[in-house]
């Protein structure tokens, strides 16, 4: 595809469960990032990639979250031992280098944790 | 730490007319990206228009216009001929010289009425 996609679209898990998030960048796009958008804010930034290795992971919450890039395309986002106030949309984004580059977003995934 | 204000949770306008959108920022860099990203229902964040804070010109792009007051540290969104599909939550956002990670602002909801 054209853009910056993310599956799954909506997932509903149950507090203590584990999830991945997936990110597909666009194709030759160096740079992704996650954000997490809580409801009626705006996007927090999560962690950064340059290539395959995490260049700034400072916004991760706390030891439950981890990504990764093994191949220096795909993104998967990891939470361990979901809690309720984990739920929000986490968003995905590319960009073709670092700095000012436009930052292409995907849809979103939406996690709900019950 | 850099903080992004948006102080009109919610707005709205009749077709083809003029809105305004405020947005304030807290920063003590003087080399910095201000950035206009609107959120359809759809979730996916398209970037509406950018400025480079060592530039004293305005950005412009088509309809879109924003109003940069570096003293002020204002970054005010003009929307022109406003249409229906200008409805949206807009997101002022920031990003400092040679980091990565944007700051948004907790977003605008604009409504257009025909």
């Amino acid at each position: 595809g054209a853009g910056v996609s993310q599956t799954p679209s909506n997932k509903v898990t149950e507090k203590g469960k584990y999830v991945e998030l997936r990110c597909d960048p666009i194709s030759g796009h160096t740079a992704l990032y996650w954000y997490r958008q809580s409801l009626g804010q705006g996007p927090e930034f999560l962690i950064y990639f340059q290539g395959t290795g995490a260049a700034d992971d400072s916004g991760l919450p706390n030891d439950r979250f981890f990504a990764v890039r093994p191949e220096g395309s795909v993104s998967t986002l990891k939470i361990q031992r979901t809690e309720r106030g984990d739920s929000a949309v986490y968003l995905c984004a590319s960009s073709w280098g670092t700095g000012n580059n436009e930052q292409f977003f995907g849809p979103g995934t939406r996690l709900t944790v019950l | 730490a850099q903080t992004v204000t948006q102080s009109q949770p919610e707005m709205s306008v009749q077709e083809a007319e003029t809105v305004t959108l405020s947005c304030t920022y807290d920063t003590s860099e003087n080399n910095y990206y201000l950035f206009w990203y609107k959120q359809p229902p759809s979730r996916q964040m398209i970037l509406v228009i950018r400025q480079e804070a060592y530039k004293q010109q305005n950005a412009t792009e088509n309809r879109f216009s924003v109003n940069f007051q570096k003293a002020a540290k204002s970054f005010s969104l003009k929307i022109s001929d406003s249409q229906l599909g200008d409805t949206a939550m807009y997101f002022c956002a920031f990003m400092k010289l040679g980091n990565n990670d944007m700051r948004f602002g907790a977003g605008t909801r604009l409504t257009v009425k025909p």
